[in-house]
């Protein structure tokens, strides 16, 4: 069953908590993203990576760090730095040709209490 | 940047009838275009890529237009079904990369 996951569904932490979601895909696509989602708001692009052990910036990416250590996986750890982290967390991957698709997983739903 | 608004509002129609969404974008022209579908609590689903040399794109029910004098694309669902009730996001590509900017969704509610 191909595809790309992202564990946990749901996750709460507290305040000044560093978390990590997860993300890994079985599609073999080199590039992977992570984009937030706000209410009435588009996604929003935190970090990129194009290729393992390279990783890139997005529009959002204060208080996150990301990692890229093998093809499959590209973990996103939300930093007690993010000072607004409540959100909808999307990750998702893409082939190598430019005019692939992105395939996205289900969605993490981060919540501060 | 680019700025991308789709139907600020909500949209309803009559199942059966066509809907159509419209995404507008302000600055550079992509080299694509994407529709994307998304259900609520769950990740966007591809469902049509135009290219900038293609005026329309078909899929089943589904019809896409993309007009670069007017920065606009269209997004027709014909035979609308409440099945059909979902967001739908427009995306275009940056120029830069494999990086897409996303609008904020058209929500559509088709009515038996």
């Amino acid at each position: 069953d191909g595809g790309i996951t992202q564990s946990p569904k749901y996750l709460f932490r507290k305040e000044g908590q560093n978390v990590t979601l997860s993300c890994e895909q079985n599609l073999n696509h080199d590039a992977m993203y992570w984009y937030r989602q706000d209410p009435g708001q588009g996604l929003r692009l935190i970090y990129y990576s194009q290729i393992v052990n390279d990783f890139q910036k997005g529009d959002i990416a204060e208080g996150y760090s990301v990692s890229r250590e093998k093809k499959e996986s590209f973990p996103l750890t939300v930093t007690s730095a993010q000072k607004n982290p409540t959100a909808f967390y999307l990750c998702a991957s893409e082939g190598g040709s430019r005019t692939d698709t992105q395939y996205f997983g289900p969605g993490t739903r981060l919540t501060v209490l | 940047s680019q700025k991308i608004e789709q139907n600020s509002e909500a949209l309803n129609i009559q199942e059966g009838k066509t809907a159509t969404l419209t995404c507008n974008y302000t600055n550079y022209s992509p080299a694509y275009l994407q529709w994307y579908r998304q259900d609520p609590g769950r990740g966007p689903v591809f469902l049509l890529l135009i290219r900038e040399n293609e005026k329309e794109k078909r899929k089943e029910r589904l019809k896409v237009t993309f007009d670069t004098t007017l920065k606009q694309s269209l997004f027709h669902i014909t035979a609308s079904q409440p099945a059909d009730s979902a967001t739908y996001l427009c995306a275009l590509d940056r120029h830069t990369g494999n990086q897409f900017y996303f609008g904020t969704g058209t929500s559509l509610t088709v009515i038996p």
